[in-house]
């Protein structure tokens, strides 16, 4: 089966700082990805995408980096605010329907 | 423009008992999936239906568990005779277009169902 995994299950920083989650995949034929936040109760909700002819990607505060090569994925929020507290997942989508997630990196924000 | 809405939110059940999810997608989209999550775990796919059709049940247990998605009408997971190891919380998304590379889905706020 597909594998998608994060570096660290559990991230704590300062509000203010950046914050960088991690994420690895398995499968190289996977060629779009998306970052999902998660708050407590609630369901994902989408922040960036990126599809694997492109390595950068940035929206608001946040920007998502891919390397193909080492098959890893990060998600970089800029200026951290108690309100991004949540479980990040990844998710990948090689052939098919399904898109493959992650078991989730939980950020705390620390005020 | 409304979301993916889902309901009931939350479903207490006994075991035996049938439980019935419903999902309405977003405004013009016609593409579902469904997805559960365990406590502590990441989301995994169950089934991917467009209307009247579905087109990928691999994630679906053999038993108990179907889907649809009518003409009209929500989509509806149905889990029949549920057990305490049913206890999740089941997402359901919809994207505008089909299974290819780039289409984004979008989630809906989950329903929790409670086997006791």
């Amino acid at each position: 089966g597909e594998s998608v995994g994060l570096h660290l299950p559990t991230l704590s920083v300062q509000e203010g700082d950046n914050s960088i989650i991690n994420c690895a995949y398995s499968n190289s034929a996977s060629d779009y990805f998306i970052w999902y936040k998660q708050e407590s109760g609630k369901g994902p909700q989408f922040i960036i995408d990126i599809r694997s002819n492109m390595d950068k990607r940035q929206g608001q505060r946040v920007t998502v980096l891919l390397n193909k090569t080492v098959k890893h994925l990060s998600l970089q929020i800029a200026a951290t605010q108690p309100g991004d507290s949540a479980v990040y997942f990844c998710a990948e989508k090689p052939t098919g329907n399904q898109f493959y997630f992650g078991t989730g990196t939980s950020l705390t924000v620390i005020p | 423009n409304a979301g993916v809405m889902q309901n009931p939110r939350h479903l207490v059940r006994r075991r035996g008992q049938e439980a019935r999810l419903r999902c309405s997608p977003m405004k013009g989209h016609s593409h579902v999936y469904w997805y559960r999550q365990l406590p502590e775990e990441g989301l995994k796919f169950m089934v991917y239906l467009q209307k009247e059709n579905i087109i990928d049940e691999s994630g679906m247990p053999k038993e108990r568990f179907s889907a649809e998605f009518p003409k009209e009408g929500p989509s509806i997971l149905r889990i029949q005779q549920v057990v305490r190891g049913d206890s999740a919380a089941y997402f359901c998304a919809s994207s505008q277009h089909g299974g290819y590379s780039g289409n984004t889905i979008y989630f809906g706020e989950g329903s929790w169902l409670t086997v006791v």
